[in-house]
């Protein structure tokens, strides 16, 4: 699986937009980008995916650029509950047993 | 109700011991995971089962013996604790293909069991 770079750490203001930028420049084109989040003392939860399109959830939006090697996670209205750890993940589609390989992630800190 | 359940959340035991971690999942999911979180914060999946089968093995020692008795639950056994196994254990789960369903690769984690080796 290709390898991700984070920024180990970021900070927001709160109401403010977030954007959480990942390098992933050995992607392969059957590669999807991927993004979970921890927030402190939970279990890392799901937010958002993609392949060669923007996408966008009820939680954040996923841009991927027009040569896949970098993608931005974008949280439109950060707040304080959006502290958190965020790791992109690349990975290739497996009919079963996704193999998410998490790196070290970006910290977020939603400041008020 | 909660789509992943673990127990215990909290466990503290002396080296040596043998202890288990239940998971059970109502999603409807068939495809289960352990992950484990060691103290620099680094997930790694241990193992994953597909309808009752292994489908994941990293490499981990063989005191971990995981078992599904149904494709609803993915238990995990510890042999002869060390220091070392002091960690947080994620359990989780995904719908794969094979049952007719989509893999989205979206995975629902439990809240983790917290344990400690004394």
């Amino acid at each position: 699986d290709a390898k991700t770079t984070q920024p180990p750490s970021m900070d927001c203001a709160e109401g403010r937009a977030a954007n959480l930028p990942c390098n992933h420049s050995t992607i392969s084109g059957n590669e999807y980008v991927y993004w979970y989040r921890q927030i402190h003392s939970q279990g890392p939860q799901y937010i958002i995916h993609g392949l060669k399109n923007n996408e966008t959830n009820e939680m954040a939006s996923l841009i991927i650029t027009e040569d896949r090697k970098s993608s931005t996670l974008i949280l439109p209205h950060a707040t304080l509950r959006d502290t958190a750890v965020y790791y992109c993940i690349v990975r290739v589609h497996m009919e079963y047993g996704n193999k998410l390989v998490f790196g070290a992630g970006t910290i977020l800190r939603v400041k008020s | 109700d909660t789509a992943v359940s673990q127990t215990p959340k909290y466990l503290v035991t002396q080296m040596g011991n043998d202890k288990s971690i239940k998971c059970e999942q109502n999603l409807g999911h068939d495809t289960m995971y352990w992950y484990k979180q060691d103290s620099k914060k680094f997930l790694k999946i241990m193992f994953s089962y597909n309808n009752k089968e292994l489908i994941i093995n990293e490499t981990v020692p063989n005191r971990f013996s995981p078992k599904s008795p149904d494709k609803a639950h993915l238990n995990l056994h510890i042999n002869s604790l060390e220091l070392g196994d002091s960690a947080v254990y994620f359990c989780a789960s995904s719908q794969g293909g094979l049952a007719g369903g989509v893999n989205t690769g979206e995975l629902f984690f439990g809240e983790g069991s917290r344990l400690t080796v004394l």
